[in-house]
């Protein structure tokens, strides 16, 4: 356990569906992330919020679109999704500095998305 | 544009052997360097970073990691590798932008017992 969750662990969707996928972390820091883990290729940064902002998005497509209500909750919003977004997505959370400055990040387990 | 290179898509080692796994890196400036573990069906796990300071790192479970700045390099090691170590291992570095690591694609590493 890292202080990270993630729900629902596995998901199928068909095409036409709109789902959410939901990250909480118990560890009281300022900033999330959701990353996408596909086969044979690195993790992709999607979205990160620090301090409730949302400061990167990677030009991810608008079929993806995030919320983040409190520094606790990251949410993923999913609409007519492709075959090919299916992936692991991942959260995390880290502590950001007021200055800027690297923190570790801690991982959830995963979303495991099937899209049919 | 900050690149991470993995060379070694997968390795497989027999227990007690040593282990070096290459991680490489493209960017000019300060770097944050991390080795993370991904275990058979759990999440992603620290295993060890650098910030700064010793460029010998130690991390957990006997690994540790050198960062050479000349090189562009972080790789990991371990001197003798066991059945448990069996996993995923990616290495990501985070240089300019807060917060935002990049990860190369990973190493599989299987431990025959």
């Amino acid at each position: 356990e890292t202080g990270v969750t993630q729900t629902p662990r596995h998901l199928v969707m068909g095409m036409t569906n709109k789902k959410s996928l939901k990250c909480e972390q118990h560890l009281g820091h300022n900033a999330m992330y959701w990353y996408k883990q596909s086969a044979k290729k690195p993790l992709e940064l999607m979205f990160v919020y620090n301090f409730k902002e949302q400061t990167e998005n990677n030009s991810v497509p608008s079929r993806f679109s995030p919320e983040c209500p409190n520094s606790s909750h990251l949410f993923l919003h999913l609409h007519t999704l492709q075959p090919e977004d299916s992936a692991l997505y991942l959260c995390a959370s880290s502590q950001e500095g007021l200055a800027g400055g690297v923190e570790t990040q801690y991982f959830g387990p995963g979303t495991r998305l099937l899209v049919l | 544009a900050q690149s991470v290179s993995q060379h070694n898509h997968h390795v497989i080692l027999s227990e007690a052997a040593s282990l070096e796994l290459g991680c490489n890196y493209s960017y000019g400036g300060t770097v944050n360097l991390f080795w993370y573990v991904q275990y058979p069906g759990q999440h992603l796990q620290l295993l060890l970073k650098y910030f700064s300071g010793d460029p010998l790192v130690k991390g957990i479970k006997g690994f540790e990691a050198e960062f050479i700045k000349s090189k562009f390099s972080f790789n990991l090691r371990k001197p003798s590798v066991q059945w448990s170590d069996t996993a995923e291992y990616f290495c990501a570095v985070n240089g300019g932008s807060q917060g935002n690591l990049i990860f190369g694609k990973g190493t599989k590493l299987s431990v025959k017992p």
